[in-house]
């Protein structure tokens, strides 16, 4: 099946600084991608949908300015969590589609931990 | 917007019990998918229905599409461990896909 990468995995991070997540489409074009985020063994909570070029649409309650989506190209998006704070700690999970094919490709996740 | 309910939350069984988790959209879908999330993966894709009423298998699992198109069910017939995880249906319509909460399944051995 088509495969995602997410990149980090993991990362630690101090409050106040910044956070770049990238999710890829390894071997297709996602022209749409997803981000949720997942607190402890909760649901997967959308926070906005992108696609290529253009801005991504967030769901109610997100700030757009505190998490930032680029989808710059059909293989690639990136989240920016932009002066991350501890309650920003969580899963962070992306999700592309291409097209021709509803399913969702998911990436790994990342865990973001803010102290 | 479209609204994606699913119970139950938790389920836990013993190995060897049936198990079953129910989804309920608000709209009608034009599809309905299943996924299945390890305990500290990702979600994995495991099915998608189209068709009203369709029903399809996989080894024990069974999973069902409504006639109405606005709900599904996922059955696992005699449970193994290897089946822990956390469930979660995805309802689509009109480029719009929405999770269920997820049913998180454990099994005792």
């Amino acid at each position: 099946g088509a495969v995602v990468s997410q990149h980090p995995s993991r990362v630690i991070c101090k409050s106040g600084t910044s956070v770049k997540i990238e999710c890829r489409s390894l071997d297709f074009q996602a022209t749409t991608m997803f981000w949720y985020r997942q607190f402890p063994k909760q649901s997967l909570m959308l926070m906005a949908t992108s696609n290529e070029g253009s801005k991504a649409t967030y769901e109610q309650g997100v700030e757009k300015d505190k998490f930032l989506i680029n989808h710059a190209s059909l293989t690639l998006s990136t989240l920016t969590v932009t002066s991350a704070h501890p309650e920003d700690s969580s899963f962070y999970i992306c999700s592309a589609q291409t097209g021709s094919v509803p399913e969702a490709f998911f990436g790994q996740g990342t865990r973001l931990t803010v102290v | 917007g479209q609204q994606v309910m699913q119970i139950p939350q938790y389920q836990h069984v013993q190995e060897g019990e049936d198990f079953t988790t129910y989804c309920n959209s608000s709209t009608t879908l034009s599809n309905i998918q299943w996924y299945k999330q390890r305990p500290g993966g990702h979600p994995v894709f495991l099915i998608q229905l189209v068709k009203s009423g369709e029903v399809k298998k996989q080894k024990r699992l069974t999973f069902q599409f409504g006639e109405a198109k606005k709900n599904s069910s996922l059955h696992i017939t005699a449970t193994q461990t290897t089946d822990v995880g956390t469930y979660f249906c995805a309802g689509y319509n009109n480029n719009d896909m929405r999770f269920g909460a997820g049913t998180r399944l454990t099994v005792k051995p």
